[in-house]
């Protein structure tokens, strides 16, 4: 069973574009989180969600917006792609009391044309 | 703010070559110190936490160490399989506070 599931791995767009990225884990964990990393490996935080409250909102542009229906899931929708969003995405979950114990989805990897 | 810095930024060691990798931070007031280790195409996979100076942990041919200002990942005899980059990462007390990562060395073991 897959812990902390994202989709879709591969997103190829254009410019301009909407796009969405699903996250669940199957952990039980109160805490999930949207992590970027750039070409150059560098894992940065952007969003952190306890029990459905958004608790972290990292400088991050307001074309992004996440969406918890539930603590078991976390959404990532992207308004009006740029180039600069070509990144790999991660979800990830934690339990409130071990924030720095993550545990990370396999990511999203998201190319703007 | 929180700062990571991790050295080298790439190693190349044979099989059975011991070395240590660095983890230099600031951060005000340290929560926890946090070891992964990620895979190409993979997310990130949690190894270690360690909360205070002169603290151990071990797993495998791994430990983690822990200082002041640092901490180090030992490797003992790699094997080709602990090829992987291993990202060291922060949290600061008090409060709500985020995790902070390291950008990483990429560790490379020849058979």
């Amino acid at each position: 069973d897959t812990a902390v599931s994202q989709t879709p791995k591969y997103l190829v767009t254009q410019m301009g574009n909407d796009k969405s990225i699903k996250c669940e884990q199957n952990l039980g964990h109160d805490t999930m989180y949207w992590y970027k990393q750039d070409s150059k490996k560098f894992l940065k935080i952007m969003f952190s969600y306890n029990n459905k409250e958004l608790i972290i909102n990292e400088t991050v542009p307001n074309r992004f917006s996440p969406k918890s229906p539930d603590k078991a899931h976390l959404n990532l929708h992207i308004n009006s792609l740029e180039l600069g969003d070509s990144a790999v995405y991660f979800c990830a979950s934690s339990q409130r009391r071990s924030i720095g114990e993550l545990f990370f989805g396999e990511g999203s990897r998201l190319t703007v044309l | 703010e929180d700062q990571v810095t991790q050295s080298p930024e790439a190693l190349r060691l044979q099989e059975g070559e011991s070395s240590s990798l660095n983890c230099s931070y600031t951060v005000s007031g340290l929560r926890g110190l946090f070891w992964y280790r990620q895979d190409p195409g993979k997310g990130p996979e949690f190894l270690f936490t360690l909360y205070s100076a002169g603290e151990e942990k071990e797993k495998e041919r791994l430990k983690a160490t822990l200082t002041k200002k640092e901490s180090f990942l030992h490797i003992t005899a790699p094997k080709p399989e602990d090829s992987a980059t291993y990202l060291c990462a922060v949290q600061a007390s008090g409060g709500y506070q985020k995790v902070t990562f390291g950008t990483g060395t990429k560790l490379q073991v020849i058979p």
